[in-house]
């Protein structure tokens, strides 16, 4: 398997723009996760889906903020309109069952977004 | 709140050393408790995970220990390497998500 899969790599936009990550989970994950890395609060979880689901998104920081997951093999997250505060590094992890048992989550690659 | 704090922050060793990575939690009550490796640019790598019921897991060089009673966790590497140089994530799994560390930047120096 290509392990968890996101695009783009890099964005440069600017502000008030509306911002599409996305993610391909691995094949037969069941779990998918959001998180967004910055250096101020770490790594932190936005939302996730179990079974394309979303189950919390207590993460999310405000209505700007949206994600779907319409099939197993694909979900996005959206910022519109985006904010210079929404730079971070965005990751997607997918997991075979949730926490609880002994199964890690595999992260992407991050999604390096910058809001000018 | 659940809170993970990591010390140190950053460290410089040479190669060889053993080293010691240290995690604290706040909350008791968790799943697992996972180490994570990330490199600059990219994702994380899962290091070893030890399920509440264990007191440590071994993984090569790499010795992860657990002390759930007093919310403490540590990462023990063995005669480091350069390639060791990254970013280590401590993470608790409090069974709906995991609440991660602000991370310890190694580097060892050749």
């Amino acid at each position: 398997d290509a392990g968890v899969i996101q695009s783009p790599r890099h964005e440069v936009t600017e502000m008030g723009q509306e911002v599409t990550l996305r993610c391909k989970p691995i094949s037969g994950h069941d779990y998918l996760f959001w998180y967004r890395q910055t250096m101020m609060r770490g790594l932190e979880l936005l939302i996730y889906f179990n079974n394309n689901v979303p189950i919390d998104d207590s993460g999310m920081p405000e209505d700007r903020f949206s994600a779907k997951m319409p099939n197993a093999s694909f979900s996005t997250l959206k910022i519109q309109p985006s904010e210079p505060r929404d730079s971070a590094v965005y990751f997607c992890a997918s997991s075979l069952r949730l926490a609880g048992a002994k199964e890690t989550q595999y992260f992407g690659p991050g999604t390096r977004l910058l809001v000018l | 709140k659940q809170e993970v704090t990591q010390i140190p922050a950053a460290l410089s060793v040479p190669e060889g050393e053993n080293l010691v990575l240290n995690c604290s939690f706040t909350d008791s009550a968790i799943y697992n408790l996972q180490w994570f490796r990330q490199d600059p640019g990219k994702g994380l790598t899962s290091l070893l995970l030890i399920q509440s019921s264990q007191r440590e897991q071994t993984s090569g060089r790499l010795n992860a220990s657990l002390d759930k009673s007093s919310g403490r966790s540590t990462l023990y590497i063995a005669a480091s390497q350069p390639g060791d140089s990254a970013t280590y994530l401590c993470a608790v799994d409090y069974g709906n998500k995991l609440v991660f560390g602000a991370g310890t930047i190694l580097r060892v120096k050749s």
